[in-house]
């Protein structure tokens, strides 16, 4: 599979409880960022963390980055309505001309 | 906040025409990006570009994509001959410093060929 898988493809969840999505991939990175992309619209980014971090925080997001693994998770805590979108995560190597995409997770937040 | 713009938000073109997609990265930023998603499918990279040159393409961008800045504010991506399966959104961002911190993304165009 590619770099910067997400699983899972889609989670609905109610209003109020935390919503967990995981990336793996596959080679060194030099950083992994998540983003958000709201039906039809631009890709809006979250929050980037490091190879050398294991855990960021930004207001209701968290994320870890396992990199023995090579995977990482994003925790949307006390979700709202507005939260549901699509989640991708993005890879991208040091010295690289790129970062890669995963496939994402559709969140749905129900109300 | 800064922003990438991107102009048009939506083309229709007939099978076989040019397009140019235009795309205003922000000021200082230094490399620019091409990446494209195709309805319900994955973000997919296209071409990076740095100190007026390429500097990665994948295996989309082929001989029928071209890249351009003609000036110090524009960066334009041209399909020569478009194909049906060209359409798809495409996005165009801009980074400071390649990944180092992430990129801004413009919201995109959506190309659509008949």
């Amino acid at each position: 599979s590619q770099q910067g898988e997400e699983d899972p493809q889609a989670l609905s969840i109610q209003e109020g409880e935390n919503a967990t999505m995981n990336c793996s991939y596959k080679t060194s990175i030099n950083n992994l960022q998540w983003y958000r992309q709201n039906s039809g619209r631009g890709l809006v980014h979250l929050i980037l963390i490091r190879s050398n971090e294991r855990e960021k925080h930004s207001g209701r997001l968290r994320v870890t980055l396992d990199t023995s693994k090579k995977s990482s998770s994003l925790l949307i805590t006390a979700s709202r309505a507005a939260d549901t979108a699509s989640y991708f995560c993005a890879t991208w190597a040091t010295g690289g001309f790129k970062t890669i995409f995963g496939a994402g997770t559709r969140l749905f937040v129900k109300a | 906040e800064p922003e990438v713009t991107q102009t048009p938000s939506h083309q229709v073109t007939q099978m076989g025409q040019e397009v140019i997609l235009r795309c205003v990265p922000i000021s200082n930023h230094l490399y620019f990006y091409w990446y494209r998603q195709i309805l319900g499918q994955k973000v997919e990279f296209l071409v990076s570009f740095y100190n007026n040159e390429i500097s990665e393409k994948s295996e989309i961008f082929d001989d029928q994509f071209s890249v351009e800045r003609p000036d110090g504010s524009n960066f334009t991506l041209k399909i020569r001959s478009t194909k049906l399966e060209d359409s798809a959104m495409y996005f165009c961002a801009s980074s400071e410093a390649g990944g180092y911190y992430g990129y801004t993304f413009g919201s995109g165009t959506r190309l659509t060929v008949v």
